[in-house]
């Protein structure tokens, strides 16, 4: 009974290289929720997706950052010319619908260090 | 613009004594809410929840209590214990799914 599986775990770029981060829901789960936590705060959603759609993108910074969920395979977060100011946890959290009581499952996060 | 806030960054209890978190959020159109619990280098692990048509819930040593005129909640841990040494985070569900997350408190529990 796997949990959501997130890859890296760590993550080292370069400014201006690009983060693919990675996230599998859980069995059964087809809603995927990117979070982002920055040092010393707490996390902050940045997108909603379901297969092959984004819900809601409200969190998402304008510019460098894109979210897939596509009908087969992972939910990807890429974010394009990396800066220091990327350098965060970032958490993926899938459940199984969209009602408010459809508990949202987190995984380990990918900790992404920018140099 | 901070909706949900928890304003205590620390909190240090003995072994077997209560500990008591709280949480308070300022969008009255929120009803559902969340506690989760984090460890360094984890992701959040799901402990309790609660319906805004509630003012308790209850879990084993996990209570939590919603008071909706005052838009503030609170969990109870109790006997706690060493190993529930983490970060605790209060969110809110908003209407479309979307959790909205306090700072979060840390809870150290001395033997």
């Amino acid at each position: 009974n796997a949990g959501v599986m997130q890859n890296p775990r760590h993550l080292v770029r370069r400014r201006g290289q690009e983060a693919r981060l990675r996230c599998s829901p859980m069995k059964g789960h087809s809603h995927v929720y990117w979070y982002r936590q920055l040092p010393e705060e707490g996390l902050k959603f940045m997108v909603y997706l379901q297969k092959e759609n984004i819900i809601d993108e409200s969190g998402m910074p304008k510019e460098r950052f894109s979210a897939e969920f596509p009908k087969e395979g992972p939910s990807i977060l890429r974010i394009q010319q990396v800066v220091r100011g990327d350098s965060a946890a970032y958490f993926c959290a899938s459940s199984r619908g969209l009602a408010v009581t459809d508990t949202q499952y987190f995984g380990p996060g990918t900790r992404l260090t920018v140099l | 613009d901070q909706q949900v806030k928890q304003n205590s960054p620390s909190l240090s209890v003995q072994e077997g004594r209560i500990s008591i978190l709280n949480c308070d959020y300022t969008n009255s159109m929120f009803d559902y809410f969340l506690w989760y619990k984090k460890y360094p280098a984890e992701g959040p692990t799901f402990l309790i929840s609660i319906s805004s048509i509630k003012d308790k819930n209850e879990d084993g040593r996990f209570t939590v209590f919603l008071n909706k005129s005052a838009k503030h909640l609170s969990l109870h841990i109790v006997p706690s214990q060493p190993g529930d040494s983490a970060v605790y985070f209060c969110a809110a569900s908003d209407p479309r799914g979307k959790l909205i997350f306090g700072q979060g408190t840390e809870l150290s529990v001395k033997p």
